[in-house]
């Protein structure tokens, strides 16, 4: 079976505080994607990776960087947290090709104080 | 850009029922893919049924089927024999061919599953 993990399901953290979100696949995927999700808002994606320390900007890109030095790993960071920042993040991953799937982690629901 | 519209926010069915939920997206593409995403509560989003456009025919997989009206640009999600475990957020995606492997993701609907 697909796994996509997340590294943690609950994070609080403090405004202006630097946030790694961190995502792990194991079907060696070439596609990775961070989605926010928010309620009546839906998934909205925030950065997706075609490659290793491949990366491009998603429809809500703000406030956001990722990093992808490993096939495998997908990094989700937030350089200074603020409060709208709270928010559910999913991980996805996906092989190339646009009939294929994303398989999804369990989410991390940060809120930020 | 391409839009997905989910008008219900929220959907109730008695277990055993069939229920709708309904789904519409707006492109100017003729080739594009369509998915149904299911989130139960606290667990992981898994795909329940896609579709490809260039299909004239609709995809069913067991008890879930959908109603693919590609002039209407509808993509609507049937589910019969409704079952406790099906209650869940239900998301429609869009994915066009000049996208990549982006999806386009609905705002979701809320199905409640009543025993």
């Amino acid at each position: 079976d697909v796994k996509v993990t997340q590294s943690s399901r609950y994070l609080v953290k403090r405004t202006g505080e630097k946030v790694f979100l961190e995502c792990v696949q194991d079907m060696d995927h070439e596609n990775m994607f961070w989605y926010r999700q928010d309620p009546g808002l839906g998934l909205r994606l925030i950065y997706f990776s075609y490659d290793v320390k491949m990366k491009e900007k998603g429809d809500i890109p703000e406030g956001y960087s990722v990093s992808r030095e490993k096939k495998e790993r997908f990094s989700l960071i937030l350089e200074s947290a603020s409060t709208n920042q709270t928010s559910m993040y999913l991980c996805a991953s996906s092989t190339p090709g646009t009939v294929n799937e994303q398989f999804f982690g369990p989410g991390t629901r940060l809120t930020v104080l | 850009a391409q839009t997905v519209t989910q008008s219900q926010p929220e959907m109730s069915v008695q277990e055993a029922e069939t229920v709708t939920l309904s789904c519409t997206y707006d492109t100017s593409e003729s080739d594009y893919y369509l998915f149904w995403y299911k989130q139960p509560p606290s667990r992981q989003m898994i795909l329940v049924i896609r579709q490809e456009a260039y299909k004239q025919q609709n995809a069913t997989e067991n008890r879930f089927s959908v109603n693919f009206q590609k002039a209407a640009k509808s993509f609507s999600l049937k589910i019969s024999d409704s079952q406790l475990g099906d209650a869940a957020m239900y998301f429609c995606a869009y994915r066009s061919l000049s996208s990549g492997d982006k999806l386009t993701f609905g705002t979701g609907t809320r199905l409640a599953v009543r025993p």
